[in-house]
């Protein structure tokens, strides 16, 4: 069971919009920072977004993430092919002084 | 730029102890990072945080292994370390080794990741 609650799955059309929610508490994204990973098959996890909502030098602006409270989102626009891959959300834990992920989120592209 | 790569055995018998190295190239492990982490997945399963050491000389673990998991940096050799004992058919894993490189605030912005090591766990 992950602290961090995220859907199993999420699809939508390629071009069209989907958006990946990441659900915690007031120890983890509650006051701490959100980071986003996606996953290839075989590969390693990337980091697509962090500090909530900042993204890192070559990751492209159809991604882009928020935070609200306890709750954290991952927006994808213009969904391509090439998007379809594992998703993870990941923050601080304060209470247990640790990072913590969501389980993943598979995202298929219909 | 910085790569890492992963480095230990593959097969590890029960109750012994996971050692694990992880080494840059391209780059000095020390020069934009500020924490050296380890992750850890499981065959099918999500990612789990096993723990990071931090430039400032502390070290935090996944409190459901903080007991067996050591995590140690040597800057001489550009090169942090894990080691997990006592280990059992749970800790068979994807180990991977990750370090963030961006001027992030956040603890857990690893833009820096190995390729993985697969570990297995068995008689």
């Amino acid at each position: 069971q992950s602290v961090l609650t995220q859907p199993p799955s999420v699809s939508a059309a390629p071009g069209q919009k989907v958006t990946i929610s990441c659900s915690g508490s007031s120890s983890n994204i509650g006051t701490n920072y959100v980071s986003w990973y996606h996953q290839l098959p075989g590969t390693a996890p990337k980091l697509l977004i962090y500090d909530n909502n900042k993204r890192p030098s070559g990751i492209p602006d159809r991604f882009s993430g928020s935070k609200s409270g306890t709750s954290a989102t991952l927006d994808i626009t213009g969904l391509q092919t090439g998007d379809e891959a594992d998703y993870f959300c990941g923050t601080w834990d304060t209470s247990l002084r640790a990072v913590v992920f969501g389980g993943g989120t598979k995202l298929t592209v219909l | 730029q910085l790569q890492l790569q992963e480095s230990g055995p593959g097969l590890v018998r029960p109750s012994e102890t996971l050692s694990l190295t992880c080494t840059g190239s391209g780059g000095s492990i020390t020069s934009k990072s500020f924490y050296w982490g380890w992750i850890r997945q499981s065959p099918g399963k999500g990612l789990e945080w096993i723990g990071a050491t931090y430039h400032i000389g502390s070290t935090y673990y996944n409190p459901s292994l903080t007991s067996r998991a050591t995590i140690s940096v040597d800057t001489s050799k550009n090169q942090f370390s894990l080691r997990l004992a006592s280990v059992t058919a749970a800790d068979t894993a994807l180990y991977y080794c990750a370090v963030p490189e961006i001027p992030a605030d956040g603890d857990d912005a690893y833009d820096v990741w190995g390729q993985g090591t697969l570990v297995t766990v068995s008689s």
